[in-house]
């Protein structure tokens, strides 16, 4: 079984769509959970972490964690145009090892 | 900006070659990460530096290696190289990384690599 797993899509959704993305993991220690955004050609940025179980938000971002289940999403609101780039989930635990997902691309068709 | 810059950016050799890539993290930030990406296995991880030590190592080939200077620029080898390592190579920093890492790294563009 592989430590995270992640749908490399692409997933296409229109403009003002709920969009939602997800990953499983596999490796209990993971304490922090995190996605990052990557626009073409560029570096990853961080846009939301977290390290328990539950929901949070940020403007049109809700992270997700469900430990029990060992699953995380991402759910974007009103989806832009802007949006549109590579989400990859990420996973850290004690020994400061950050590993990621292979990335979702979105597009957001306007 | 990240405040990560990486050199250089675009890098073409042939088989056999060595090749250096360099690393300055942003101002203040002591870990080090070196990632490589492409296509097929996603953005792996290769190594962590804090501080000038090696705090942590992934899937690393032994025909890479890394080190971080005493001013906190990084450098990866790459040697022996083969068309299996043309990559993507991002050196991500981050402030903490002795044990406290909030898991935020600021990436650098990449130093895109092609192996002919």
């Amino acid at each position: 079984q592989k430590e995270v797993e992640q749908d490399p899509g692409p997933l296409s959704v229109p403009e003002g769509a709920i969009v939602s993305l997800n990953c499983t993991y596999s490796n209990s220690a993971f304490q922090y959970f995190m996605w990052y955004r990557q626009y073409s050609r560029k570096g990853p940025e961080l846009l939301m972490y977290t390290y328990s179980s539950g929901n949070k938000e940020d403007g049109r971002f809700t992270a997700q964690v469900d430990k029990s289940s060992k699953y995380i999403s991402l759910f974007i609101r009103d989806s832009q145009p802007s949006d549109s780039a590579t989400y990859l989930c990420a996973f850290m635990n004690r020994d400061d090892k950050i590993i990621f997902g292979k990335g979702t691309r979105l597009h957001i068709l306007p | 900006d990240s405040g990560v810059t990486q050199t250089p950016k675009h890098l073409i050799t042939a088989t056999g070659q060595r090749v250096t890539l360099r690393c300055s993290p942003r101002s203040g930030d002591l870990s080090v990460y070196w990632y490589q990406q492409s296509l097929d296995q996603g953005l792996q991880f290769l190594i962590q530096y804090y501080n000038g030590e090696e705090r942590a190592k992934g899937n690393i080939l032994e025909r890479f290696s890394a080190q971080q200077f005493p001013d906190l620029h990084s450098e990866l080898n790459l040697s022996s190289l083969e068309l299996g390592d043309s990559a993507l190579y991002f050196c991500a920093s981050s402030v903490d990384g002795g044990g406290e890492n909030t898991g935020e790294l600021f990436f650098g563009e990449g130093s895109r690599l092609t192996v002919l």
